[in-house]
């Protein structure tokens, strides 16, 4: 079955550590995304790639980077510089302006 | 910059009634639109597109209609079930920039 696949489910990490969450996905999509949703809150977009080896900060890139060496994966880093990382991270992909489908998310606690 | 809003926050209606989610945007330029589905702790499940072309796209129970002049969506959910509770949000897709504005959802229950 293609789909999207976001690990770990759940992640705990110390304040000034940095950490990365894996997603990959084999539904051959060009575009992958990373949001973060607070609760009670809408996602927001960190970082988006429409093709492999290039990448464009969304709304709150600060204190995140990522990278896109092949299509079917696009790791995103939490450094010590984010100031509340703690969250739920949702992955998505898509073709061109299609729909997006989204991974179960990884959640994020830094103590 | 696009602003998405969705009212109410929360509904809450007993089961078998029919019901209306509302999505409106402030830039009604050539956007395609998508709702989505969350139950508490998962990811987002895809319930309908609508392309900037299409006025309204329809799914078993489910509605959503379009109207780029107003700026607004709207999901008719018919005959609710108490299976249909979750936090519904509506997202608005820039086919050219590739990016989407998601809004913050409206949580629905549905009481047996």
């Amino acid at each position: 079955d293609g789909g999207i696949t976001q690990s770990p489910k759940y992640l705990f990490r110390k304040e000034g550590q940095n950490v990365t969450l894996s997603c990959e996905q084999n539904l051959n999509h060009d575009a992958m995304y990373w949001y973060r949703q607070d609760p009670g809150q809408g996602l927001r977009l960190i970082y988006y790639s429409q093709i492999v080896n290039d990448f464009q900060k969304g709304d709150i890139a600060e204190g995140y980077s990522v990278s896109r060496e092949k299509k079917e994966s696009f790791p995103l880093t939490v450094t010590s510089a984010q100031k509340n990382p703690t969250a739920f991270y949702l992955c998505a992909s898509s073709i061109g302006g299609g729909p997006l489908h989204f991974g179960n998310g990884t959640r994020l606690t830094v103590t | 910059k696009q602003e998405v809003t969705q009212i109410p926050a929360a509904l809450s209606v007993p089961e078998g009634e029919n019901l209306v989610l509302n999505c409106s945007f402030t830039d009604s330029a050539i956007y395609n639109l998508q709702w989505f589905r969350q139950d508490p702790g998962k990811g987002l499940t895809s319930l309908l597109l609508i392309q900037s072309s299409q006025r309204e796209q329809t799914s078993g129970r489910l509605n959503a209609s379009l109207d780029k002049s107003s700026g607004r969506s709207t999901l008719y959910i018919a005959a609710s079930q108490p299976g249909d509770s979750a936090t519904y949000l509506c997202a608005v897709i820039d086919t050219n920039a590739g990016k989407s504005t998601f809004g913050d959802g409206t949580t629905l229950t549905v009481k047996p």
